[in-house]
């Protein structure tokens, strides 16, 4: 099956450590994305990446990093430096014509981070 | 500064109504408009989308109507069914060059 897998579903970790997220795609998407979620708040940007080696910080990007090293994984370390970290973590991913981004995003199934 | 304002936070149908949900847009140079659906503890998925050559487009029983002048667009449900209740958001961008800026969602009740 084609599809986005985000793991784990549910993750604890102590204030002060880093975590890191997994995003893995299968639709041979060029471009990826991280959101994060809180309630009342939509959906906001923390980083994106339209090739690998490649990415862009998105509106929430401080206390966040991302690495893209090849083009299925894009995981994404949750940092001490991030006050708030507690909330609903989603990646997902959208084909790319040339150097244009393609419209449709495909979500994962999220992974809900709480910071103990 | 929220580009995309989504109203309303909440809403409740009885089954069978019409559920209708509203978003407004700032920036002018945005060309596609998709409305993404959500359920409890997953990923959102997108539902239906517009561009701004057509006023309206239907999709089953879903309806997006776009009114490029007044820079709004909205979901219209018929026929709304409790399986619909979920959170649903709104979204826009610049086709090829900008990601997607969300609204903050309304959460969907449809009572039997």
């Amino acid at each position: 099956d084609g599809g986005i897998t985000q793991s784990p579903k549910y993750l604890f970790r102590k204030e002060g450590q880093n975590v890191t997220l997994s995003c893995e795609q299968n639709l041979n998407h060029d471009a990826m994305y991280w959101y994060r979620q809180d309630p009342g708040q939509g959906l906001r940007l923390i980083y994106y990446s339209q090739i690998v080696n490649d990415f862009q910080k998105g509106d929430i990007a401080e206390g966040y990093s991302v690495s893209r090293e090849k083009k299925e994984s894009f995981p994404l370390t949750v940092t001490s430096a991030q006050k708030n970290p507690t909330a609903f973590y989603l990646c997902a991913s959208s084909g790319t014509s040339g150097r244009y981004l393609t419209d449709t995003q495909y979500f994962g199934p999220g992974t809900r981070l709480t910071v103990l | 500064q929220q580009q995309v304002k989504q109203s309303p936070q909440s809403l409740i149908v009885q089954k069978g109504g019409i559920s209708i949900i509203n978003c407004a847009y700032e920036n002018t140079a945005f060309d596609y408009f998709p409305w993404y659906q959500q359920f409890p503890g997953k990923g959102p998925a997108l539902l239906i989308a517009i561009r701004p050559d057509v006023s309206e487009k239907k999709e089953g029983r879903f309806t997006i109507s776009f009114n490029k002048s007044a820079k709004q667009f909205s979901l219209h449900i018929m026929d709304s069914q409790p399986g619909d209740s979920a959170t649903y958001f709104c979204a826009a961008s610049t086709s090829g060059y900008s990601t997607l800026t969300f609204g903050k969602g309304t959460m969907l009740l449809v009572s039997p």
